[in-house]
């Protein structure tokens, strides 16, 4: 089965720019997850997506970051203004929500550099 | 909300020594516990995972257990190979909700 696909793959934008990431999940996979990881840290949360709606966006900084699954495929995540400190990999990630408990899948991620 | 502590932070073995790593969780509602492994630059991948109804699960030269009372888990990777080398992630989940420990850099010396 296709994995889960995000672009680009590395960004680098000045601070105060703005700028969009995209995530297509696995064929089927109703739950979607945006993460940050910063340099030597672990995943973590931004939102989750069950099909188009939010489950979860409670460590989402919403004065500048955005997502939406318009759909409830596709997502795109954005960040305007960006920041120095928002510099991180950005993952996305599936799951299915048929049985349970739910085995994540990971996308490549998208490498932000904010200068 | 959930919380998951992961020790150590960085690990060192000689080659074909074992390595452990442990996780501590806070939500006994959690019931569904993966470790995954990303190498410099990739995306995590999921090694192994235990759910809430088995205390220990192993497949070949990795082994995860479980103690549901004490709400910990480890990671066991026995006869450590150069090619293991990685940071190590726990998470603890509950339906689709997924908590990540902070991570262990594992570094295995030929």
């Amino acid at each position: 089965e296709a994995g889960v696909a995000q672009s680009p793959r590395y960004k680098i934008i000045e601070k105060r720019q703005s700028v969009a990431f995209w995530c297509n999940p696995i064929s089927g996979h109703a739950t979607l997850y945006w993460y940050q990881q910063i340099l030597g840290q672990g995943p973590k949360l931004l939102i989750q997506f069950q099909n188009n709606g939010v489950v979860d966006d409670s460590q989402l900084p919403k004065d500048r970051f955005s997502a939406e699954r318009l759909k409830g495929v596709d997502s795109t995540l954005k960040i305007q203004p960006a920041k120095l400190e928002d510099s991180a990999v950005y993952l996305c990630a599936s799951s299915s929500t048929s049985g349970g408990p739910y085995e994540q899948f990971f996308g490549p991620g998208t490498r932000l550099t904010v200068l | 909300g959930e919380n998951v502590e992961q020790h150590p932070s960085t690990l060192s073995v000689q080659e074909g020594d074992s390595a452990v790593i442990k996780c501590t969780y806070s939500d006994s509602a959690s019931n569904y516990f993966p470790w995954y492994k990303q190498e410099l630059g990739k995306r995590p991948q999921l090694i192994i995972d235990i759910r809430s109804n088995v205390g220990e699960k192993k497949d070949q030269r990795i082994a995860v257990t479980l103690n549901k009372t004490a709400k910990h888990f480890s990671l066991h990777i026995t006869e450590t190979q150069p090619e293991d080398s990685a940071v190590y992630f726990c998470a603890a989940s509950w339906g689709n909700q997924f908590y990540f420990g902070t991570g262990t850099s594992l570094t295995v010396i030929p």
